[in-house]
C-alpha cells in the first residue's frame, strides 16, 4: 500500500515563513492535495493538485511537488494558520492515502 | 449554498449501533462520490471508504470493513454511516467529503461516543 509521511509538528514565528513536507515514494508522479483542520472546524482544502488554491484562499499557501517530496509552504504566517496539515494523495491501489499530518504551531 | 451538513452528536453504549447523515445542497448531487473519513482525539485523519452516488457501491477502506457501511437517498441528497457493535475507540468525529481527488468539500462533522 502506498504510504505517505508529514512530519509530526512545524513550528514557525508569526510573519515568517513554513514549510510542511509529505514524503512519498514517486510522489512527483502524483497530484498532492492539502487539507487544513482547525480544531472543532470542519477541514478545508487549501491547496490541489501540487500548489492550486481554491476559490478564498490566500495567495501565502503554496505548494510544490518533485521527487519523492511535496512542500506546503506558508508566507507571512499568521496565528490563525495554527492547525493541523494533512497532504493527501490518490493511489490506484489504495484509493484516498491520507498523511499522519502536521500541527503546526505559530 | 454548496454545502455538506451532517446530523448532530450522538452518545451510545458499547454494543449498539448508529447512522448518521450527510445532506448536500448547492450543487449537482450525483456528480461526486462522497467520501466518509474519521477523527479520533490526538490522531490523525483516516480515510473510511467512498459511496458512488450513481450506483450507490461502496467501497471500504482496511479496518472499516464489515462493521461500517455506507448508504444513500437520493431523493433528498443524503449519504448515511451506520455503524454496528460500537467499541469504545470508535468514540471521534466523523466527516463525509466531497470528491476523491481532492475531496473538496467537507462536512463540519458528527461527533460519536462510545462509552458505558
Amino acid at each position: 500500500s502506498y504510504e505517505l509521511s508529514q512530519p509530526v509538528s512545524v513550528s514557525v514565528a508569526l510573519g515568517e515563513t513554513a514549510k510542511i513536507s509529505c514524503g512519498g515514494n514517486r510522489i512527483g508522479s502524483k497530484n498532492v492535495h492539502w487539507i487544513q483542520h482547525k480544531p472543532g472546524q470542519a477541514p478545508v482544502l487549501v491547496l490541489y493538485k501540487d500548489f492550486n488554491r481554491p476559490s478564498g484562499i490566500p495567495d501565502r499557501f503554496s505548494g510544490s511537488n518533485s521527487g519523492n517530496t511535496a512542500i506546503l509552504t506558508i508566507s507571512r504566517a499568521q496565528a490563525g494558520d495554527e492547525a493541523d496539515y494533512f497532504c493527501q494523495v490518490w493511489d490506484s491501489s489504495s484509493y484516498v492515502v491520507l498523511g499522519g499530518g502536521t500541527k503546526l504551531t505559530v | 449554498q454548496v454545502q455538506l451538513v451532517q446530523s448532530g452528536p450522538e452518545l451510545r453504549k458499547p454494543g449498539a449501533s448508529v447512522k448518521i447523515s450527510c445532506t448536500a445542497s448547492g450543487y449537482t448531487f450525483s456528480s461526486q462520490t462522497i467520501n466518509w473519513m474519521r477523527r479520533v482525539p490526538g490522531q490523525g485523519l483516516e480515510w473510511m471508504g467512498w459511496i458512488n452516488i450513481h450506483d450507490a457501491k461502496a467501497t471500504y477502506a482496511q479496518g472499516f470493513t464489515g462493521r461500517f457501511v455506507f448508504s444513500l437517498d437520493t431523493s433528498n441528497n443524503t449519504t448515511y454511516l451506520h455503524i454496528t457493535g460500537l467499541k469504545a475507540d470508535d468514540s471521534g468525529v466523523y466527516y463525509c467529503a466531497r470528491g476523491l481527488n481532492p475531496a473538496d468539500l467537507w462536512g463540519q462533522g458528527t461527533l460519536i461516543t462510545v462509552s458505558s
